[in-house]
């Protein structure tokens, strides 16, 4: 089973702070996928990655997937309150049966300060 | 809102008792996942259905779980003999089917959190 790392556990920043998180793993990953999950809710879907090198932007927030395919980083520029929450990475296999059965990071806290 | 659904949101229950979550995926998607959550961990990964049928369970899901998606609409997960150890936030996620856009990507309900006292 993959085991994904995230780093930081906690991140505890003011406001208009840039931050970076990391996902790693010792394995390949077939894709990875960001979550961001806020107190009493269900994740949410941030993006996808699935080709080594590629870069993704939403927003303030800009995703990397690392040339090797076993690291991603999220960065985001100019942290607001609204950022506050839980971020995960999660690897999906690519295969037609076993798509959407998730391996989750321990997750990343997040909090901003006004 | 067309969006995944659950119910309850919240049970508190004694050790002992049994627990019914009930959750309505997205009209159109045929994938339904169950994941379990506890306090400062990512989702863990315990079910799945494509349609009626429940194609792989995580060791995590001892005998005393059981799921069940009879019409391939919703699903219900029962926990019989709730233990404390069962106290965890009970998500359910749905996926549209394979090869279109967004394979694989789960959309996630809110939740149902379970406390057994």
């Amino acid at each position: 089973t993959q085991l994904l790392e995230q780093s930081p556990q906690f991140l505890s920043i003011q406001e208009g702070e840039n931050l970076t998180v990391y996902c790693n793993s010792s394995s390949v990953f077939s894709s990875l996928q960001w979550y961001r999950q806020e107190p009493g809710e269900g994740p949410v879907l941030l993006v996808t990655v699935v080709t080594g090198g590629e870069v993704k932007k939403l927003k303030r927030l800009t995703f990397q997937f690392g040339d090797a395919r076993k690291d991603s980083s999220l960065h985001i520029t100019a942290a607001q309150p609204g950022d506050t929450g839980l971020y995960l990475c999660a690897e999906g296999l690519q295969s037609d049966t076993s798509y959407g059965k998730l391996t989750f990071g321990q997750g990343t806290i997040l909090t901003v300060h006004p | 809102d067309t969006g995944v659904s659950q119910d309850p949101r919240h049970k508190i229950t004694k050790r002992g008792q049994n627990v019914t979550f009930r959750c309505d995926p997205i009209s159109e998607h045929n994938r339904l996942y169950w994941y379990r959550q506890t306090l400062g961990q990512g989702p863990e990964f315990l079910t799945y259905f494509q349609n009626e049928a429940q194609l792989e369970k995580s060791r995590l899901l001892s005998d005393r779980f059981s799921a069940e998606r009879p019409k391939g609409s919703f699903s219900t997960l029962e926990i019989q003999r709730t233990e404390q150890g069962d106290s965890a936030m009970y998500l359910c996620a749905s996926s549209p089917r394979s090869g279109g856009p967004n394979t694989g990507e789960l959309f996630f309900g809110e939740g149902s959190r379970l406390t057994v006292l």
